[in-house]
């Protein structure tokens, strides 16, 4: 069964960074890219990033840019997403999705069950 | 890419047929897919490719549309419809999302 594991809620103060995991199984996370999608409370999706877990390389949306870092570990078949400077703003669930499809058959599936991640001093 | 879905919200019955619309800034061709969330879960998908039908969904749902304007449909509301709908395009990065549809029982 394909399956996406986060890690657990995390609390932290404005100006420090957080770094959230998205663990694969039933597939090997080298065989698929993966995305970053955040969800701020009551509102709708924001798109972040994706990362080759292959490769390596990443590409971030550009309000992003300078602040998030997508990494892997192929080791434990694990992806992080590690952001900096948190700002009460970034308050949100953090979910990582699997990309999925070829040709015009794009899609999300299936998505990690959400990091919550709270900035608050 | 800007998406636009409407209704925002919509109240509706068991047993209605109800349709969201998203309506994409530019031509995406039918790089469009629906997920449905509710409270405190992930999106879950629904149909990509705007028009193909994930495996395991019910065949009440479907999606049609191509371009810029594209619809997904209900044909027959059960209880556990009740939830938010988004339209997401992937056509280009940065990919985007509408802005969702709540779905509330009448």
């Amino acid at each position: 069964q394909v399956q996406l594991v986060q890690s657990g809620a995390e609390v932290k103060k404005p100006g420090a960074s957080v770094k959230v995991s998205c663990k694969a199984s039933g597939y090997s996370v080298t065989n698929y890219y993966l995305h970053w999608v955040r969800q701020a409370p009551g509102q709708g999706l924001e798109w972040m990033g994706i990362i080759n877990p292959s490769a390596g390389s990443t590409s971030y949306a550009q309000k992003f840019r300078g602040r998030v870092t997508m990494t892997r570990d192929t080791s434990t078949n694990t992806v992080y997403m590690e952001l900096s400077s948190l700002r009460s703003d970034d308050t949100a669930v953090y979910y990582c999705a699997r990309e999925g499809g070829s040709g015009n058959l794009w899609y999300f599936d299936p998505w990690g069950q959400g990091t919550l991640v709270t900035v608050s001093s | 890419i800007q998406l636009t879905q409407s209704p925002s919200s919509l109240s509706a019955s068991v047993g209605d047929r109800v349709t969201i619309t998203c309506r994409a800034s530019q031509d995406i061709s039918s790089y469009l897919a629906w997920y449905q969330q509710k409270p405190g879960k992930a999106p879950e998908l629904l149909i990509y490719g705007a028009s193909t039908l994930q495996s395991g969904v019910p065949s009440r749902f479907s999606g049609s549309g191509s371009g810029t304007d594209f619809t997904l449909t209900i044909s027959s509301l059960q209880p556990e419809d009740f939830a938010t709908y988004y339209c997401q395009q992937l056509n280009s990065y940065p990919s985007t999302f509408g802005q969702g549809t709540k779905l509330e029982i009448k």
